[in-house]
């Protein structure tokens, strides 16, 4: 049964970078058939997608955030990871890693969610 | 860009009532790429519908999806105590983008 799980710090301080990595177990990162994707959910608010990455390298971004996005892959090791700059106090949020299909009927959807990692932006 | 807007914000029934859900497009989506999901406090969200009207697996069947275009609906057909939560809608558009409707509460009357 696939598994994800976000891993990183969850004090970052405004206008450094906040780094997180998204661990797949039981299953390959490297299938042809799923984009491996980064949401968020500010305290008390609605989900923000925030990018997406194919086992390729391959990315996709939120228009609004892409200028401080940077999403990667590293098939090795079976992770993912999402590194987001300039961070304010906007940027404090459960950051959750999820899997979408590429193709086929479930094709645009998060199938598969991590449990999300709360980060806090704060000095 | 399109705008998911959900209707309504928030919606007091009771158990063994009937819950009706909006989800509606600022432009018309594809019924292919459109999903619903629930999400329970501290929990993360939990895909219910894909294609606008298949189940993701295990999922019950009072749940349903439909529509097309712009407007799209998720039904529960009798609402049982655990399905008292928060429901999003979300699309998937061209160039790999993906987004989220604001969310509509579902509570306890």
């Amino acid at each position: 049964q696939l598994q994800l799980q976000e891993s990183g710090p969850g004090l970052v301080k405004p206008s450094e970078t906040l780094s997180l990595t998204c661990t797949v177990s039981g299953g390959s990162i490297s299938s042809s058939s799923y984009y491996w994707g980064w949401i968020r959910q500010p305290p008390g608010k609605g989900l923000e997608w925030i990018g997406s990455i194919y086992y390729s390298g391959s990315t996709y971004y939120n228009p609004s955030l892409k200028s401080r996005v940077t999403i990667s892959v590293d098939t090795s090791k079976n992770q993912f990871s999402l590194k987001l700059s300039s961070v304010t106090a906007a940027d404090t949020a459960v950051y959750y890693c999820a899997r979408s299909t590429v193709t086929g009927a479930r094709k645009g959807a998060f199938d598969i969610w991590g449990q999300g990692t709360m980060v806090t932006v704060s000095s | 860009e399109i705008v998911l807007t959900q209707s309504p914000g928030t919606l007091s029934l009771s158990p063994g009532e009937r819950a009706t859900l909006s989800c509606r497009a600022s432009q018309s989506v594809s019924s292919s790429y459109l999903a619903w999901y629930q999400q329970k406090p501290g929990q993360a969200p939990r895909l219910l519908i894909y294609g606008a009207s298949s189940r993701a697996t295990g999922i019950p069947d009072r749940f349903s999806g439909s529509g097309s275009g712009t407007d799209f609906t998720l039904t529960i057909s009798r609402l049982e105590p655990e399905d008292f939560a928060v429901y999003y809608c979300q699309q998937y558009g061209s160039s790999q983008r993906y987004t989220f409707g604001q969310g509509t509460k579902l509570e306890i009357k």
